[in-house]
């Protein structure tokens, strides 16, 4: 059981340049999350998905794309990069039931240059 | 969700029993409290949660007023390595949409 796995850990991308993050949990949760945090700063949420072929926009979701066409995955696409995007990013999954836990993936530093 | 405020910091002396405070005035009947913590950049950590009653676990102790609308976090022995950022959420009761405040970094001093 592996839990909530990102990648890449690490990126560096030049602006302009697109990328995407992996997400993927071996849990069967329903719903999987993505945040951002910059230095210093709380988490903000970007989107999230409550099941496969569901999405919604978060705090901040502009700059970002997701998709959700299984269970497992939920990778998030910047489509241009800028450095307003250079943060950690932190994937998270629960299930649908109250009083569950939220599970964290280790995070990925992106730097945009 | 509930909106939650804590203190920005906190310090703590290592050994005493830390008490971090969180306000959720605007709490649903069916809205959990949660609290995490956050060591440096790592991903945020489950600490405990409560509904109602009192918590306790290996961790932590999770005290919840009896109107619901503040609760206190507390770890009863603090050491160095409890030195975090400690957020306080309440999500919705179909929680989709999980947000996190700024939380509460303590210090816990030698």
């Amino acid at each position: 059981n592996a839990g909530v796995t990102q990648t890449p850990k690490f990126q560096v991308l030049k602006t302009g340049q697109s990328m995407t993050l992996q997400c993927a949990q071996d849990m069967n949760h329903e719903y999987m999350s993505w945040y951002r945090q910059d230095p210093g700063m709380g988490l903000r949420l970007i989107h999230y998905s409550v099941g496969a072929g569901i999405t919604d926009q978060g705090e901040v979701p502009n700059g970002y794309n997701v998709s959700r066409s299984t269970t497992e995955d939920f990778p998030l696409r910047l489509l241009s990069a800028a450095p307003s995007q250079t943060s950690v990013y932190f994937c998270a999954s629960r299930t649908g039931q109250l009083g569950n836990t939220i599970y964290f993936g280790e995070g990925s530093w992106l730097t945009v240059v | 969700d509930a909106k939650t405020t804590q203190p920005p910091s906190m310090d703590c002396a290592e050994g005493r029993a830390a008490n971090l405070p969180c306000n959720h005035s605007t709490i649903s009947g069916n809205e959990y409290v949660y609290w995490y913590r956050q060591i440096h950049s790592q991903g945020p950590q489950y600490i405990i949660h409560g509904l109602k009653n009192n918590e306790t676990n290996e961790m932590a102790s999770l005290i919840i007023t009896e109107d619901r609308k503040s609760s206190t976090l507390i770890l009863p022995h603090a050491t160095l390595r409890d030195t975090a950022v400690y957020y306080c959420i309440a999500p919705p009761g179909g929680y989709q949409k999980v947000t996190f405040g700024t939380g509460t970094k303590l210090q816990v001093i030698p």
